[in-house]
């Protein structure tokens, strides 16, 4: 089945600066791949999501990156606010699954 | 968007004991909904995958008579928690998919048992 890996575990930035996310997977039938911001103790929140047939995609302030030869891709934060401060996690989906993979999780911590 | 509905959010139960947890989409039919686990600090495990009409489909090493799975409707998933004991203690998160992009999660149950 699917593998995905994500580093790094935790990422402390200064309030400004830019944060990058990075997410491997194994399985090349993968075809979405979304980013969740998730609080403690709430639902993740999608923030940002790429298909398989886009290389890049940015909304405001976060962009996604895919390199499907290389099977990974990539979270990037700019001009980090405290309010980005939360727990990301990559995800990889098939479209024949339909069921998402979720990468270990990475701790942002933003201080002002 | 789609809408997933979880209850409870929060349950305090005995050791031994059984534990219902429900999911439901509220503006769609979900034919699959699937059940994830998550341990404080760690990321979302998927447990099984909810069919509606046939049985659920569990990952490797989720005991499928210890964690109950019953998709009677389209729009209803539930998760039974049977026997539990404390290292069942966890977060449980259902969601469903309206279509390959759009996942909505429930707003997950706390559960402790003690």
């Amino acid at each position: 089945g699917e593998n995905v890996e994500q580093h790094p575990s935790t990422l402390s930035v200064q309030e400004g600066d830019s944060a990058v996310i990075k997410c491997t997977y194994s399985d090349s039938a993968s075809n979405y791949f979304p980013w969740y911001k998730q609080e403690l103790g709430k639902r993740p929140q999608l923030i940002i999501d790429i298909r398989s047939n886009v290389g890049e995609k940015k909304d405001q302030r976060i962009a996604v990156t895919l390199n499907k030869t290389a099977k990974h891709f990539s979270l990037h934060i700019t001009e980090t606010q405290p309010e980005d401060s939360a727990v990301y996690f990559c995800a990889a989906k098939t479209a024949a699954g339909n069921k998402l993979t979720f990468g270990g999780g990475t701790r942002v911590l933003v201080k002002p | 968007g789609a809408v997933v509905s979880q209850h409870p959010s929060w349950v305090i139960c005995k050791s031994g004991t059984s534990v219902k947890i429900e999911c439901r989409s509220l503006d769609f039919q979900a034919t699959t909904m699937f059940w994830y686990r998550q341990f404080p600090k760690q990321s979302l495990m998927l447990m099984a995958t909810s069919n509606e009409g046939s049985k659920a489909t569990y990952e490797q090493g989720v005991e499928k008579d210890k964690f109950l799975i019953n998709h009677a409707s389209l729009t209803l998933s539930t998760l039974t928690v049977t026997s539990a004991h404390p290292e069942d203690s966890s977060f449980y998160i259902c969601s469903a998919s309206r279509q390959v992009k759009e996942t909505a999660f429930g707003s997950g149950t706390r559960l402790t048992v003690v």
